[in-house]
């Protein structure tokens, strides 16, 4: 079954404590993305990453990192977290489909509280 | 100005009712675009692209109007079970989605 696997689901942690949220997919994609979803907001792109060891910033990049080492994988890191980082994430493995159609598998989210 | 905007809603339905939605968006180099529905707490789930043509899928039709840059949804039927958020989602360079902030849609008994 295709899937993108987020964890942990749940999370609360302290201000200031390095955590990390993985991210795994089985359909081979190569594009993968983060993003953070905030009431009113909507969802806004963090990091994404077009291939192994590529990576790049979206429109909200601050106080993250990414790391894609193996193309299945893609963790999302809070080296301090800060309260404002508390928010329901999602990742997403993107296909690419005919007539360059794109369509983005998400993982179940996380929902962070810091504290 | 946001790259995606909607009509946050709620948008409260009797079942049978046919609802509509619509969305703008801002970059007019945008290449494809989709509703997504997402249940609360849950992730979202593509609903259908929208293509030029226009599209249909059972009780659902998209429209794209590239020269006005909205997008529309209309529900014919409704059932309870449609009640969700429906995002509106436009892609750009493959790998950058802008997302709306949803409309939320409420069908009654």
């Amino acid at each position: 079954e295709a899937q993108v696997t987020q964890n942990p689901r749940y999370l609360i942690t302290v201000t200031g404590k390095k955590l990390t949220v993985t991210c795994s997919q089985n359909m081979n994609h190569e594009y993968m993305s983060w993003y953070r979803q905030d009431p009113g907001l909507g969802l806004r792109q963090i990091y994404y990453s077009m291939n192994v060891e590529v990576t790049d910033k979206g429109d909200v990049p601050e106080g993250y990192k990414v790391s894609r080492k193996e193309k299945r994988n893609f963790p999302l890191i809070l080296e301090s977290p800060s309260p404002n980082q508390t928010s329901l994430y999602f990742c997403a493995s993107t296909s690419v489909r005919d007539r360059g159609n794109t369509e983005a598998f998400f993982g179940q989210g996380t929902r962070l509280t810091v504290v | 100005r946001k790259e995606v905007e909607q009509d946050p809603g709620p948008f409260n339905v009797p079942e049978g009712a046919t609802v509509a939605f619509n969305c703008t968006y801002s970059n007019s180099a945008s290449q494809s675009f989709f509703w997504y529905r997402q249940d609360c707490r849950k992730e979202p789930k593509l609903l259908m692209s929208v293509y030029s043509s226009g599209n249909e899928d059972g009780r659902f039709t998209a429209q794209l109007n590239r020269a006005s840059q909205y997008i529309s949804l209309l529900i014919r039927d409704s059932k309870l079970s449609d009640s969700a958020t429906y995002l509106c989602v436009v892609n750009f360079n493959f790998n950058k989605f802008y997302f709306g902030s949803g409309t939320k849609l409420n069908v009654k008994p």
